[in-house]
């Protein structure tokens, strides 16, 4: 799978949107971007994942750039109880190892009233 | 519904016991994975079951680490002649669907904290 890059942590004020960037310059055609977050003491959350279009659901938005190379997990109106870390996530469509989630450190997003 | 549950929530043990870790996924997951959690660092993989086989077990560190699902469904990790170095946060998590892909989503549980003394 693709390595990801990401920022250790980031700051947000409560209620503004939170941008998370990741890059991940060695994707290859078949493999989606995962974002999945940890709150404080409990197992990862999923939270979207895309191949190329923007995607949007409930908990947030995530754009992909037209090479694909890098991607932003927007989360529109940040809460407290959003701080956790959010991890960013290549992996594949089919075959191989898949299944697997190849984790990295990480962004620790804080958000601050 | 229930989510992943996973026992016990912490684990306190000496170095060279032996220790059993218990995931129940979500009801009619049918694939399962371990991964282990260390302070600071993201998930590791350790296991992939598909029903009661162990499809993937690459990621186990070692002969002391050995996992069952007997019966497809509930999954006990099992680590023999425990060592410091064991101690981390263990999760499980299951999915519905065998193989990956796009639509296989990995339901996590809360971990359970091994502390090896």
């Amino acid at each position: 799978d693709a390595k990801t890059t990401q920022p250790p942590s980031m700051d947000c004020a409560e209620g503004r949107a939170a941008n998370l960037p990741c890059n991940h310059s060695t994707i290859s055609g078949n493999e989606y971007v995962y974002w999945y977050r940890q709150i404080h003491s409990q197992g990862p959350q999923y939270i979207i994942h895309g191949l190329k279009n923007n995607e949007t659901n409930e908990m947030a938005s995530l754009i992909i750039t037209e090479d694909r190379k890098s991607s932003t997990l927007i989360l529109p109106h940040a809460t407290l109880r959003d701080t956790a870390v959010y991890y960013c996530i290549v992996r594949g469509n089919s075959g191989g190892s898949n299944y697997k989630l190849t984790f990295g450190k990480g962004t620790l997003l804080t958000v601050n009233p | 519904g229930a989510g992943v549950s996973q026992t016990p929530s912490n684990k306190v043990t000496e170095k060279g016991k032996y220790v059993e870790l218990r995931c129940d996924p979500i009801s009619g997951h049918t694939a399962l994975y371990w991964y282990r959690q260390s302070l600071g660092q993201g998930p590791e993989f350790l296991i992939y079951f598909q029903g009661t086989g162990a499809a993937d077990d690459s990621g186990l560190p070692n002969d002391r680490f050995f996992a069952v699902r007997p019966e497809g469904s509930v999954s006990t990790l099992k680590i023999q002649r425990t060592e410091r170095g064991d101690s981390a946060v263990y999760l499980c998590a299951s999915s519905s669907l065998e193989g990956g892909g796009p639509r296989d989503t990995q339901y996590f549980g809360p971990g359970t904290r091994l502390t090896v003394l």
